[in-house]
């Protein structure tokens, strides 16, 4: 709808699993970004990918590991979860990246992952 | 540095009632303004978006904003609340010229008002 397509939509997995979260943009855009969304909680970036160029917030932890192989893919590689990283994960997209002084910074979001660590 | 409040955490209105959501900014340039709209379990939809043309900004479903720089709000309105309308909405600030900082990267989203509505 948005053409932002993330999948799977539910993941369910276990402290000790390796999976990897999927994200595909449609819309021709040059920056994706993973968000984090917990409950009661306001909306955390995690990662940019911004014309081949990564930032990430410090504060996230090394468990997560983003790869960006084109500017139309995004993945959030995750291992050794745990049971506090329960959340929806949200992938965007914008088509100019932030700080080159284009107008249209807005994100398109994808559905989510809901991730529960068990 | 920017900012952004949104004035109430949970609104309950009647069904085809008017339906406002309060948002107040602080922003040291001109800044973009934006509403989001998210329904359970889904993504963020974007429902419309201020960037310095007219200050009124008509949206999606019904809705629009009116950007107000002396009171530095941009508040959310719709004439006629409907049931699907029920959903949780973040207003967010953005300079675009601002690259990224901490958590929130260009994009400032406000805590988000979760909008009830009563048959």
């Amino acid at each position: 709808e948005t053409g932002v397509t993330q999948t799977p939509r539910h993941l369910v997995m276990g402290m000790t699993n390796k999976k990897s979260l999927k994200c595909e943009q449609h819309l021709g855009h040059n920056a994706m970004y993973w968000y984090k969304q917990s409950a009661k909680k306001p909306l955390e970036l995690m990662f940019v990918y911004s014309l081949e160029e990564r930032v990430e917030n410090n504060s996230v932890p090394s468990r997560f590991s983003p790869e960006c192989p084109n500017s139309s893919h995004l993945f959030l590689h995750l291992h050794t979860l745990q049971p506090e990283d329960s959340a929806l994960y949200l992938c965007a997209s914008s088509q100019d990246p932030p700080g080159q002084g284009g107008e249209n910074t807005e994100a398109f979001f994808g559905q989510g992952t809901r991730l529960t660590v068990v | 540095a920017q900012s952004v409040t949104q004035l109430d955490s949970h609104v309950s209105v009647s069904e085809g009632t008017p339906v406002l959501l309060r948002c107040n900014y602080s922003s040291s340039y001109s800044p973009s303004l934006f509403w989001y709209v998210q329904h359970p379990n889904k993504g963020l939809q974007l429902l419309l978006k201020y960037t310095s043309a007219a200050t009124l900004v008509k949206g999606i479903n019904g809705f629009e904003a009116e950007f107000k720089k002396s009171e530095t709000s941009f508040h959310l309105t719709k004439p006629s609340a409907h049931m699907s309308d029920a959903a949780e909405y973040f207003c967010v600030v953005s300079d675009h010229r601002r690259r990224y900082g901490g958590s929130q990267g260009n994009l400032i989203f406000g805590k988000g008002t979760k909008l009830s509505v009563k048959p």
